[in-house]
């Protein structure tokens, strides 16, 4: 079974560019999550979708981010302008579905570095 | 507010030595409660899960975990530590009427030492 993908790996642009992330979850799996990861913490969600809706997103940015999920798989995250605290790691994962107990699949995230 | 704490930033083991990450919440309602590994340049790693029942959950590559509720605890362990083991460890919570959404600890550092 192929995992969460995610592209790119790594990324490093001025402050007040814009970046985009891509995400492909693992098959079949309805809820995706897209979570921002500063080192030295513990990753800090963004953004949960169910299939294409969004479920949570209260602690996105909303004047600088922006997530989307038109067809229910596949997912971007966007920032615009970036900032110099957005440098983390941004991970994608997913799971079976927004059940408590489901444990979530990470891909392999997007180091972000804004100069 | 819900919330993980990991009391050790690092821990240091001798290699065929036990293991333990510690692990304690703070949650309104009944938790489930996680443990994820990360490797460098890697994403995080599902290890094992705490939904109900038995209080001593097993899970991948020979670790173990133990809910304690009455000390709001979930530590990691394992009889005997490998040096591939090292790596970070992460705890999470996760409280169904709370939106579902996952609370990571800061992570902790462990050390194999050959």
């Amino acid at each position: 079974e192929a995992g969460v993908a995610q592209s790119p790996r790594y990324k490093i642009i001025e402050k007040r560019q814009s970046v985009a992330f891509w995400c492909n979850p693992i098959s079949g799996h309805a809820t995706l999550y897209w979570y921002q990861q500063i080192l030295g913490q513990g990753p800090k969600l963004l953004i949960q979708f169910q299939n294409n809706g969004v479920v949570d997103d209260s602690q996105l940015p909303k004047d600088r981010f922006s997530a989307e999920r038109l067809k229910g798989v596949d997912s971007t995250l966007k920032i615009q302008p970036a900032k110099l605290e957005d440098s983390a790691v941004y991970l994608c994962a997913s799971s079976l579905g927004r059940l408590a107990w489901y444990e979530q699949y990470f891909g392999p995230g997007t180091r972000l570095t804004v100069t | 507010a819900q919330s993980v704490a990991q009391p050790e930033d690092q821990v240091n083991v001798a290699e065929g030595n036990p293991l333990t990450v510690k692990c304690t919440y703070s949650v309104s309602g009944n938790p489930y409660l996680f443990w994820y590994v990360q490797y460098p340049n890697r994403g995080l790693q599902f290890l094992l899960k705490y939904i109900t029942g038995d209080n001593l959950v097993k899970g991948s590559y020979g670790f173990e975990a133990e809910f304690n509720k009455s000390q709001t605890s979930f530590h990691l362990k394992k009889p005997s530590a490998l040096v591939s083991d090292s790596a970070l460890y992460f705890c999470a919570v996760r409280v169904y009427n709370t939106g579902n959404q996952f609370y990571f600890g800061t992570g902790t550092s462990l050390t194999v030492i050959p």
